[in-house]
């Protein structure tokens, strides 16, 4: 069975603190992604990547950087926390073509105080 | 530019009763058509898609979606709705030359008993 599985459910920070949000898949999928999603305003993309050590932006990257060190491992940076960051974040992945079927983990639950 | 319309925010049916939900899309070229579920907590789970050939798609949970090129129209629909439909559901549109998914806003599914 496919999985992308975050590193936490849910997280509390404060404002200006760096906060590090990771993804990992364990299907050998050339590309991840990571995505905002906010009532509303469905799913944003923030960055994604394409293969170990490239990325690119996407709809939204201010405030956020990433890094892809590995093929399995996806992170999404955040310099400096805002409140406005508040937000579920969702991490995917899909072989091949970028548009194809995405798996998405289940997502981090941020709250910046 | 492209854009993919949900018109429904919010969508409340009896349990068994039958259900669509609408997606509109604006694309210049051929799309690949995406319906996802997100049930509540978790991640997005690919319902089914359309790339080419029959224009009636069957998903799994005994969804199926209908592409109208005329119409720009991908609705989903669902004959006998169950309780545990109750999710958001997200429609989204891709080409073969972009890079990346559009997703619609969401539509939230209701179900009373």
């Amino acid at each position: 069975d496919v999985k992308v599985t975050q590193s936490s459910r849910y997280l509390v920070k404060r404002t200006g603190e760096k906060v590090f949000l990771e993804c990992v898949q364990d299907m050998d999928h050339e590309n991840m992604f990571w995505y905002r999603q906010d009532p509303g305003l469905g799913l944003r993309l923030i960055y994604f990547s394409y293969d170990v050590k490239m990325k690119e932006k996407g709809d939204i990257p201010e405030g956020y950087s990433v890094s892809r060190e590995k093929k399995e491992r996806f992170s999404l940076i955040l310099e400096s926390a805002s409140t406005n960051q508040t937000s579920m974040y969702l991490c995917a992945s899909s072989s091949v073509y970028r548009w194809e079927t995405q798996y998405f983990g289940p997502g981090t639950r941020l709250l910046v105080l | 530019a492209q854009s993919v319309t949900q018109p429904d925010i919010h969508i409340t049916v009896s349990e068994g009763a039958s259900l669509e939900l609408r997606c509109n899309y604006s694309y210049g070229a051929t799309p690949y058509l995406f319906w996802y579920v997100q049930s509540p907590g978790q991640g997005l789970q690919l319902l089914l898609k359309y790339f080419s050939g029959d224009t009636l798609v069957q998903g799994i949970k005994g969804f199926e979606a209908e592409f109208k090129r005329s119409q720009s129209s991908f609705n989903l629909r669902k004959p006998s709705v169950h309780w545990s439909d109750a999710a958001e559901y997200f429609c989204a549109v891709a080409t073969y030359n972009t890079d990346k998914l559009i997703f619609g806003t969401g539509t939230r599914l209701q179900v009373f008993p």
